[in-house]
């Protein structure tokens, strides 16, 4: 399968900054198929970014997402206050015949 | 809007068994195939099980492969995860999550609010 690694694992930034994260994958993820998601405590995981770049709906634009091949990154150009959480990709670029099942990293909380 | 419920979470004895339910509200179950999701402290997030549309074709993580099984029955708006022998390390959240579009691998757009599983004697 393939692993995803998220780094940092935490980002200590205020309100305004700009956050960078990254996650790195043990192979080559297949056609930038590769998603983020917010989570916040006691919530669900949230879509923001699905094909490495394409927002969801409702997302705002400060989240971006880019890269390819197994480096890839989520950017929030300026943090409110809402945006402090932890944050996940994950992978699915598993698809007949390969059957490499969807993986997720390990999170970094935005702190 | 989609709408996923969980119910069925508690807990559970080593070696024994739970069912959860997830009741889909909102969209055509039909048309959709879905898939089940864990979280727990020592594992993060797992993809667990996914179904096709029609209930044809089930697709499982190898940790939980001839123990658990998903099911549905879209005249009911319904999905089912029977978790059999279980562990001490299936003990977690459960989600019920809509993938986009296939059920072996694919983002999730919607999630339940998830149902908690612990096992322990």
């Amino acid at each position: 399968e393939i692993v995803l690694t998220q780094s940092p694992a935490t980002l200590s930034l205020s309100p305004g900054e700009r956050a960078t994260l990254s996650c790195g994958a043990s192979q080559t993820v297949r056609a930038r198929y590769l998603a983020w998601y917010q989570q916040k405590p006691g919530l669900a995981p949230r879509l923001l970014i699905s094909d490495a770049s394409r927002r969801a709906t409702a997302i705002p634009d400060r989240f971006s997402g880019s890269g390819s091949g197994t480096n890839f990154t989520l950017t929030i150009s300026r943090l409110e206050p809402e945006d402090f959480a932890i944050y996940y990709c994950q992978q699915y670029s598993g698809s007949p015949p390969s059957g490499t099942p969807p993986t997720f990293g390990g999170g970094t909380r935005v702190e | 809007d989609v709408r996923l419920l969980e119910s069925g979470g508690g807990l559970v004895q080593p070696g024994g068994s739970l069912r959860l339910s997830c009741a889909v509200s909102g969209v055509t179950l039909e048309r959709h195939a879905m898939s089940w999701v864990r979280q727990s402290p020592v594992r993060g997030l797992e993809w667990v099980s996914g179904i096709d549309e029609a209930g044809a074709r089930t697709y499982y993580a190898d940790s939980v492969k001839g123990r658990f099984t998903i099911s549905r029955d879209n005249a009911k708006n319904m999905l089912w995860l029977q978790m059999d022998s279980l562990r001490a390390d299936d003990t977690a959240v459960y989600y019920c999550a809509k993938p986009n579009w296939n059920a072996e691998a694919d983002w999730f757009g919607s999630w339940g609010q998830g149902a908690l599983v612990t096992v322990s004697s």
